[in-house]
């Protein structure tokens, strides 16, 4: 069975920092790549990031690149959001997400974790 | 960077209607469409990929068409079930973007 566990989430300063885990598995991690998407309170879902399947190549929406950092430990099966200079915009839950294709990166996202909730407060 | 509209923005319909949400995308994007079902304080659910193909276990009143820049999700048969936000997203070109969503409500 395929299980996505987000973990990391806590309240942040503004300009904090933090780093968002996603534990993987019940299947070939090495073999897919990995999305970040997160979703505003009440609101819509917002892709933030995509590594591809041999972290290659990442990828970020334009309101975080820069600031926001995704890696993967295919040792740990495990992927990663490293986030600074927060802003109380990024406020959301944060899904980590798994490409429904091996070695590619076009074509959806089968596999959802729970979420995780960043708050940015003072 | 690419823009998806999604209408209707809310729909309400009875039980066995038929439904279709449209998306447009601001440029071309082949067949690189996915469309997601997405249920209060769930995560979202993969109902369609590549524009039409239907996600493995998926029930079959879903279907999925179109390319290029419009592109259509339809419920054949509207099922108490189907009470749900549906967002497309492409995945053609970088940044990858999701529509603003479509609230599904039953009459």
């Amino acid at each position: 069975e395929v299980q996505l566990v987000e973990s990391g989430g806590v309240v942040v300063q503004p300009g904090g920092s933090l780093r968002l885990s996603c534990a993987a598995s019940g299947f070939i991690f090495d073999d897919y790549a990995m999305h970040w998407v997160r979703q505003l309170p009440g609101k819509g879902l917002e892709w933030v990031s995509l590594i591809t399947w041999d972290g290659g190549s990442t990828y970020y929406a334009d309101s975080v690149r820069g600031r926001f950092t995704v890696s993967r430990d295919d040792g740990e099966n495990s992927l990663y959001l490293q986030m600074n200079s927060l802003r109380a915009e990024d406020t959301a839950l944060y899904f980590c997400a798994k490409d429904v294709s091996r070695y590619s990166s076009r074509w959806g996202l089968d596999y959802w974790g729970q979420g995780t909730l960043v708050t940015v407060s003072s | 960077d690419i823009q998806l509209t999604q209408s209707p923005s809310f729909l309400s319909a009875s039980v066995g209607d038929r439904v279709t949400i449209t998306c447009r995308a601001s440029q071309g994007i082949s067949s690189y469409l996915a469309w997601y079902q997405q249920k209060p304080g769930k995560a979202p659910k993969l109902l369609i990929y590549g524009a039409s193909t239907l996600q493995s276990g998926v029930p079959s009143r879903f279907s999925g068409s179109g390319s290029g820049t419009e592109f259509a999700l339809t419920i054949s048969s509207l099922q108490p079930d189907d009470l749900a936000t549906y967002y497309c997203q492409q995945l053609n070109t970088y940044p990858l973007a999701f529509g603003q969503g479509t609230k599904v409500d039953i009459k």
